[in-house]
Parts: C-alpha cells; structure tokens; sequence
C-alpha cells in the first residue's frame, strides 16, 4: 500500500496568513494526489484533484502543487472558515489512502 | 447531487451491521460509489467501491471476508454490510461518490455512526 505522510500534523496560524501543507508519498504517483477539507461533525469536502486543480466551487485562495511524492496545499490569506483538518489522499492505485490529517487552528 | 445515509447503529461485537446511501439528482449507475470510515479522532479510511452499473466491487484487503457492498438500481441506493465486527469498527461510515474527473470523492453522504460494544 501507498503511503501518505503529511505535515505538519497540527499548526496555528492568524486570519490573513499563508498557510502551506505538505503531504508526501511512499513511492511515485505522478499526479494522482487529491485534497480535502473536513470541519468537526462534518463529511470531508473536496478541495483540489489531479494534484492541482481545483475543484469547482472552492475559493481561489486555495492552491496545490507537486507531482511525483512530495506534494503542497497552500491557504492564501487564511480565512475564518479554512480552520479545520485537511487530508491529501492518492489515486494512483488501490487501496486509495489518505495522509493522517493536518488541523489548521486558530492562533 | 446529493448522498443520504441511513442512521446511527449500535450493535454487539460478532454482529452484523447494514449501511444505506441513497443517491439522488444523477444517473446513479454512472459513477462508482466509494465507502471511506473515521475512527472517533482518526484519519479515514478507503474500505471499498461499487460500480452500481454492473455491481462489480473492489474491496480493501483489510476488511476482505467481512466487507460485502451491493446496490439497488431501482431505489438508487447502495449497501455497505460489515460483518463479524469488532471494537475497532466503531466508526462514522461514509458513502462517497466518486467525482466525474478523476478518481476523487465528491460529494459525501452524512456519514454513519456506528458503535461496537458490548
């Protein structure tokens, strides 16, 4: 199985911060590298697919890149509602696994 | 597009649990539903997918044995059934479909809680 290994697991950052996260694979899997976001009591959301597009809907300040293992998800201009725990997760093949999560917390 | 799942369970370790996710607002048998679980304070995990079209399923090696998903083409609603369960099971179940352009999960269901114990 593909490995997903993020980090950090947990920062704190201010309204209006760049924020950046990574998230790196065990082995190679080009592009195939989604990402998500999840609020408390919530169902995780879709944020970016194929690495860096983004989904639509999703607010330009976010962004992804990367292609190989190591890849990025950057919050521009941190908002109110972007606190919460974001997950990458690869689509290169089966079983389909995500990174451990990344809590964005309110400095 | 929207994904609603059935309710909350509570059942004994060795039990049986059955899982509903009914689709609407697509043409159901167009696109794989996946189900992906979160411990209580965990990451998530893939358990499985279903081609609702055909009905054929790829299972997560982990759950293979204990882990059966089907479909109703006639309610649009697909199944996720997990056997002999354990304490480890206890999760939020979530039924996901998967996105037109890659093979990502959007939108979720609400997710499912269930509770193993004795």
């Amino acid at each position: 199985d593909i490995q997903m290994t993020q980090s950090p697991s947990s920062l704190s950052a201010s309204i209006g911060d760049r924020v950046t996260i990574t998230c790196r694979a065990s082995q190679t899997i080009s592009s195939y590298l989604n990402w998500y976001q999840q609020k408390p009591g919530k169902a995780p959301k879709l944020l970016m697919y194929a690495a860096s597009s983004l989904q639509s809907g999703v607010p330009s300040r976010f962004s992804g890149s990367g292609s190989g293992t190591d890849f990025t998800l950057t919050i521009n201009s941190l908002q109110p509602e972007d606190f919460a725990t974001y997950y990458c997760q690869q689509n290169y093949s089966t079983p389909w696994t995500f990174g451990q999560g990344t809590k964005v917390e309110i400095k | 597009v929207q994904l609603v799942q059935s309710g909350a369970e509570v059942k004994k370790p060795g039990a049986s649990v059955k899982v509903s996710c009914k689709a609407s607002g697509y043409t159901f048998t167009t696109y794989y539903m996946h189900w992906v679980r979160q411990a209580p304070g965990q990451g998530l995990e893939w358990m499985g997918m279903i081609n609702p079209g055909g009905g054929s399923t790829n299972y997560a090696q982990k759950l293979q044995g204990r882990v059966t998903m089907t479909r109703d083409t006639s309610t649009s609603t697909v199944y996720m059934e997990l056997s002999s369960l354990r304490s480890e099971d206890t999760a939020v179940y979530y039924c996901a479909r998967q996105s037109r352009l890659a093979v990502a999960f959007d939108p979720w269901g609400q997710g499912t809680l269930v509770t193993v114990s004795s």
